[in-house]
């Protein structure tokens, strides 16, 4: 089946540096990506949608200058938390589609806790 | 609220015994699909049913949609240890290219 890696799995931050997590899509090309937040034991709150080569469509709430997405190619996408927050501290979920298939392939997560 | 809910929030059942979940949802959907997460991880996808479709099987796996009370249930039948996980539904209202809206999920604790 489709492979999305994520990295880094856990990142442990100063408040007010910006982390980067990168999502890629290993053996397919990934036409949209999503980025997830997700609190413990809570549903996966979707915070942008990216397509390659375009600018990322962001949910409601969500602060597009606080969470920079880039979708460069159809393999790699990266989230930057910009000047984190403790209240920013939550696990990170990417996850791709191909253009024809409805079904989402997701990365492994990334903890990201800001101290 | 959310456009898909599960219930039970929560379910702890005896390994060989059937586990059954529900996933109620809002409006007319594409299709309907089940995730599996275990703890700290990504989610996995179990299965896909269409808005066309009653009843889909696979493996220990079967899930049903009624789209008329706008409810899926997912059975996972003699269940495993290793099926302890969080188990979410998810709406897809387009198809293709479009976004999945995902349920607040059920933790199943299957006891061996």
């Amino acid at each position: 089946g489709a492979v999305v890696s994520q990295h880094p799995s856990w990142v442990i931050c100063k408040s007010g540096t910006s982390v980067k997590i990168e999502c890629r899509s290993l053996d397919f090309q990934a036409t949209t990506m999503f980025w997830y937040r997700q609190f413990p034991k809570q549903s996966l709150m979707l915070m942008a949608t990216s397509n390659e080569g375009s600018k990322a469509t962001y949910e409601q709430g969500v602060e597009k200058d606080k969470f920079l997405i880039n979708h460069a190619s159809l393999t790699l996408s990266t989230l930057t938390v910009t000047s984190a927050h403790p209240e920013d501290s939550s696990f990170y979920i990417c996850s791709a589609k191909t253009g024809v298939n409805e079904k989402l392939f997701f990365g492994s997560g990334t903890q990201l806790s800001v101290l | 609220s959310q456009q898909g809910e599960e219930d039970p929030q929560a379910l702890s059942i005896q390994e060989g015994e059937n586990a059954t979940m529900n996933c109620s949802y809002k409006t007319s959907i594409n299709n309907l699909q089940w995730y599996r997460q275990n703890s700290g991880r990504g989610l996995v996808h179990l299965i896909l049913i269409r808005s066309n479709e009653r009843e889909k099987h696979s493996g220990r796996l079967r899930v049903t949609l009624d789209t008329s009370k706008k409810s899926s249930s997912l059975l996972i039948t003699a269940s495993r240890a290793a099926d302890t996980a969080s188990y979410f539904c998810a709406t897809d209202l387009t198809g293709a290219n479009s976004k999945l809206t995902f349920g607040k999920g059920i933790t199943l604790s299957v006891r061996p």
